[in-house]
């Protein structure tokens, strides 16, 4: 089946500074991936869309300036979070959507990323 | 707006015991219906979608317009069940509003 990887898994910072996280489709090309945002024992929240080639759309809330989405192949997109703050520290989790069908198409989840910014 | 409700944070069963697990929603369209499930230490994965028709691990899930719901239901549930379930919800995946919204999910634990 479709595998999407993050990395780093895990990572610290320091506030004020800026971090950036990969996320990849490994045996698909994905012109589509989402950025996710997770809380403790919370549910998944759409951040973003990330488009290949594109602008990223993000959801009413979601500052794009903090936030940076660059999407620039069809297997990699990534997340940077600019000077981060302490309220920033969260579960990012990134998807990539996959045709499984004529007409439907599927999400596949990556793993994680755990921001502690400090 | 597209919105999914989970009403139970947590349930809990016996193995072996019928274990329905609830979500409504409101879609203005016609929505795609999935349950995702996320085991211990794994990443979400998707369990069913309602366009499928089809039984996962012994789970299905119906879509009831009328009652705008889309329980999972599995006549008998096992240790190995026991695992975080999102019910989420999209436009037509092909489509340019291929958004999912999750739900809050439920946390299934099975007992032995």
């Amino acid at each position: 089946g479709a595998v999407v990887s993050q990395h780093p898994s895990w990572v610290i910072c320091k506030s004020g500074t800026s971090v950036k996280i990969e996320c990849r489709s490994l045996d698909f090309q994905a012109t589509t991936m989402f950025w996710y945002r997770q809380f403790p024992k919370q549910s998944l929240m759409l951040m973003a869309t990330s488009n290949e080639g594109s602008k990223a759309t993000y959801e009413q809330g979601v500052e794009k300036d903090k936030f940076l989405i660059n999407h620039a192949s069809l297997t990699l997109s990534t997340l940077t979070v600019t000077s981060a703050h302490p309220e920033d520290s969260s579960f990012y989790i990134c998807s990539a959507r996959d045709k499984v069908g004529q007409d439907f198409y599927e999400q596949y989840f990556g793993p994680g990323t755990r921001l502690t910014v400090t | 707006a597209q919105r999914v409700t989970q009403p139970e944070k947590l349930l809990s069963v016996f193995k072996g015991a019928p274990v329905e697990l609830k979500c409504n929603y409101s879609y203005s369209g016609s929505p795609e219906l999935f349950w995702y499930v996320q085991y211990s230490r794994q990443r979400l994965q998707l369990l069913l979608r309602h366009i499928s028709r089809e039984s996962i691990k012994g789970f299905t899930a119906d879509l009831n317009k009328g009652e705008t719901s889309f329980h999972l239901k599995k006549p008998f549930a096992q240790e190995e069940d026991s695992a975080m379930y999102y019910c989420a919800l999209s436009g037509h995946s092909g489509g340019s509003n291929y958004k999912l919204t999750f739900g809050k999910g439920t946390l299934l634990t099975v007992n032995p």
